[in-house]
């Protein structure tokens, strides 16, 4: 199974500031993904970070506001653009090991995200 | 769009108590449902069901896929303190464009007492 690093495990941050959240897998996937967990909530995918190109988003959340990079098979980043307070959350990576258990996805530790 | 819903959202329970966390779905294009636990942050694999009726077993812990209720079962026998976690239940299906998505419910919060 593969081990997922993130950094930074935790931050506060200023409202209109940026963050960039970093995902290190320990070995190649196929697939890496990003999902946000509100106070009390489920997780909710944010974008399917494709390497080489563009992320893939998800209904109600877009390029400007969560930048995403992948440029290689093990790291991904997600960035947290012009910060306000609902952005406070934890943010979770997650990869595929294997593409033949594509339903298997290894979390990340997340990232805990506080905006004053 | 696709719904999961898990019940009871959260539970108390005695250590030596057996647990019953439930989880229901609708979604288009089923393929599998997988159970996580997650304590502090990271949520971590227990299960993978795909067929209904096939029970899968780790120790204590047991869950078994009802594809005609759409509904799965989690349960905890002789529960432990180190049980206490959120208990999620999350639905693959396919999205389209050969892609596929997981769908999360809000999750049971367990909490053993001594």
């Amino acid at each position: 199974s593969a081990v997922i690093s993130q950094k930074p495990s935790r931050d506060i941050c200023q409202r209109g500031t940026s963050l960039t959240i970093q995902c290190q897998v320990d070995s190649q996937v196929t697939m890496m993904f990003w999902y946000r967990q509100q106070p009390g909530q489920s997780l909710t995918l944010i974008a399917t970070a494709n390497q080489g190109s563009e992320a893939t988003y998800e209904s109600g959340f877009v390029i400007d506001k969560f930048p995403i990079s992948r440029p290689n098979l093990t790291f991904s980043t997600l960035t947290v653009s012009n910060m306000s307070p609902e952005d406070s959350s934890i943010y979770l990576c997650s990869a595929l090991d294997s593409p033949i258990r594509y339903n298997e996805q290894f979390f990340g530790p997340g990232t805990r995200l506080t905006v004053l | 769009e696709d719904k999961v819903v898990q019940s009871p959202l959260s539970l108390v329970v005695h250590e030596g108590d057996t647990v019953t966390l439930n989880c229901s779905y609708e979604v288009t294009n089923f393929r599998s449902l997988l159970w996580y636990k997650q304590e502090k942050k990271a949520p971590t694999f227990l299960f993978m069901l795909t067929s209904s009726g096939i029970e899968k077993k780790s120790g204590r812990l047991s869950s078994i896929l009802d594809k005609k209720e759409l509904s799965s079962i989690l349960n905890i026998t002789a529960t432990q303190t180190g049980d206490s976690a959120i208990y999620l239940c999350a639905v693959d299906a396919y999205s389209g464009a050969g892609s596929y998505q997981l769908t999360f419910g809000k999750g049971t919060k367990l909490s053993v007492i001594p």
